[in-house]
């Protein structure tokens, strides 16, 4: 089965440097989700990109599908972006990257 | 809004005891699942529902069962809890598969 790996897996920033989190997949995927997992534990829906680059504020995305990977760059982080960054594919069974786990020090 | 709910932010059950998680969600999608989330194993699925009273096992779905008796709705039920699966329980909910997912704010279960 596809396989999700994501890089770095821990990442340290002072708040205010931006960040580019990567997502690489051993096979084709068509569809990609990248979701924040607050320190409360919900996850929270940042992007749904099967292809192409999208923004959202501070956050955007970009998915390169016949290279299989994806990038989440976040820029002028803040404390409040503390937590792990997921990434996932699949359909009925998904598969999850192993996370990201990010700190921003204040 | 999608909006995903689960009837329990955190939960304490003894061995033995019959332990219900309920999960609702208000966007008339067709996928529902539920997660299991451990330190050092990730999210993993443990049963999925495509349909009223469908339900497919997932990766991990020794010790639990489901139902789906109305389309909003999604029950884990541990028939017997034990104390391996104290964990965090994820619902989520779907359109088609492979669709975007979104995902309920989990619940703490500890078994004690």
């Amino acid at each position: 089965g596809i396989q999700v790996e994501q890089s770095p897996p821990d990442l340290i920033l002072q708040e205010g440097a931006n960040s580019t989190l990567r997502c690489n997949f051993s096979d084709s995927v068509n569809n990609l989700q990248w979701f924040h997992q607050n320190p409360w534990g919900q996850l929270i829906n940042l992007f749904y990109i099967p292809s192409g680059t999208k923004q959202n504020g501070r956050l955007s995305a970009t998915t390169v599908a016949t290279e299989r990977y994806s990038l989440l760059y976040i820029s002028s982080s803040q404390t409040t972006d503390s937590g792990v960054y997921f990434c996932i594919t699949g359909g009925f069974k998904t598969i999850f990257g192993a996370g990201t786990r990010l700190f921003v020090k204040a | 809004d999608v909006k995903v709910t689960q009837s329990s932010r955190y939960l304490v059950k003894r061995t033995g005891e019959k332990v219900f998680l309920e999960c609702v969600q208000d966007m008339d999608h067709e996928n529902m699942f539920w997660y299991r989330q451990d330190p050092g194993l990730g999210l993993r699925l443990i049963y999925f529902s495509y349909d009223v009273k469908m339900k497919e096992k997932g990766d991990i779905p020794e010790g639990y069962s489901v139902s789906r008796e109305k389309k909003e709705r999604f029950s884990l039920i541990l028939e017997s809890a034990s104390t391996n699966q104290t964990s965090m329980y994820l619902c989520a909910s779907s359109l088609p598969p492979g669709y975007e997912q979104y995902f309920g704010p989990g619940t703490r279960l500890t078994v004690t």
